[in-house]
């Protein structure tokens, strides 16, 4: 089974501090995505890497950065956490086979981040 | 850019009616998956549609994929209980990227 883990279930930081969120998968997989998902917005695209150290801008990635330096490893920072940011913050990583087109995307648990 | 809608935005059905939820792409798409996401936790791949037409089934849970691999549907057969969640769709576009795009889900909420 693939697993996809994020570093804390529940996060509450200031306004101003730098937050770090850590994903991990255990599949090798390529892709590894960010989402922000907020009631009534659906899943948006924060940031998403193809490879090490490649990144690409989702949706709104604006007051985020990303960090990949090992393929299993996907990192999320906010450089100053607003109360904006408030959300549940999901880490995804998903096998494409182009081509044949398979593709699955698996979930972590989510990270549910209160910024006061 | 690619647009996913998703409708109805939330659906209560009494136990044992039936339910659907639609997925309309303004591309045209390689690929459609779609997810279960349960209350307080996080979106679980249920499946995916590959060819033009292709209908899958999961038990009560019908999915199709249109002809033109624009629109998409998953339909329950008499709900249950634990059916309760939010559905998503989410479209690959044709041409080879690997960024799906969701619908914001359809949350079903299945009354005893």
């Amino acid at each position: 089974d693939v697993k996809v883990t994020q570093s804390s279930r529940y996060l509450v930081k200031r306004t101003g501090e730098k937050v770090f969120l850590e994903c991990v998968q255990d599949m090798d997989h390529e892709n590894m995505f960010w989402y922000r998902q907020d009631p009534g917005l659906g899943l948006r695209l924060i940031y998403f890497s193809y490879d090490v150290k490649m990144k690409e801008k989702g949706d709104i990635p604006e007051g985020y950065s990303v960090s990949r330096e090992k393929k299993e490893r996907f990192s999320l920072i906010l450089e100053s956490a607003s109360t904006n940011q408030t959300s549940m913050y999901l880490c995804a990583s998903s096998l494409f086979t182009p081509g044949v087109g398979d593709y699955e995307q698996y979930f972590g648990p989510g990270t549910r981040l209160t910024v006061t | 850019g690619q647009q996913v809608m998703q409708i109805p935005q939330y659906q209560h059905v009494q136990e044992g009616e039936d339910f659907t939820t639609y997925c309309n792409s303004s591309t045209t798409l390689s690929n459609i998956q779609w997810y279960k996401q349960r209350p307080g936790g996080h979106p679980v791949f249920l499946i995916q549609l590959v060819k033009s037409g292709e209908v899958k089934k999961q038990k009560r849970l019908t999915f199709q994929f249109g002809e033109a691999k624009k629109n998409s549907s998953l339909h329950i057969t008499a709900t249950q209980t634990t059916d309760v969640g939010t559905y998503f769709c989410a479209g690959l576009p044709s041409g080879g990227s690997y960024i799906p795009t969701f619908g914001r889900g359809t949350s079903l909420i299945v009354h005893p």
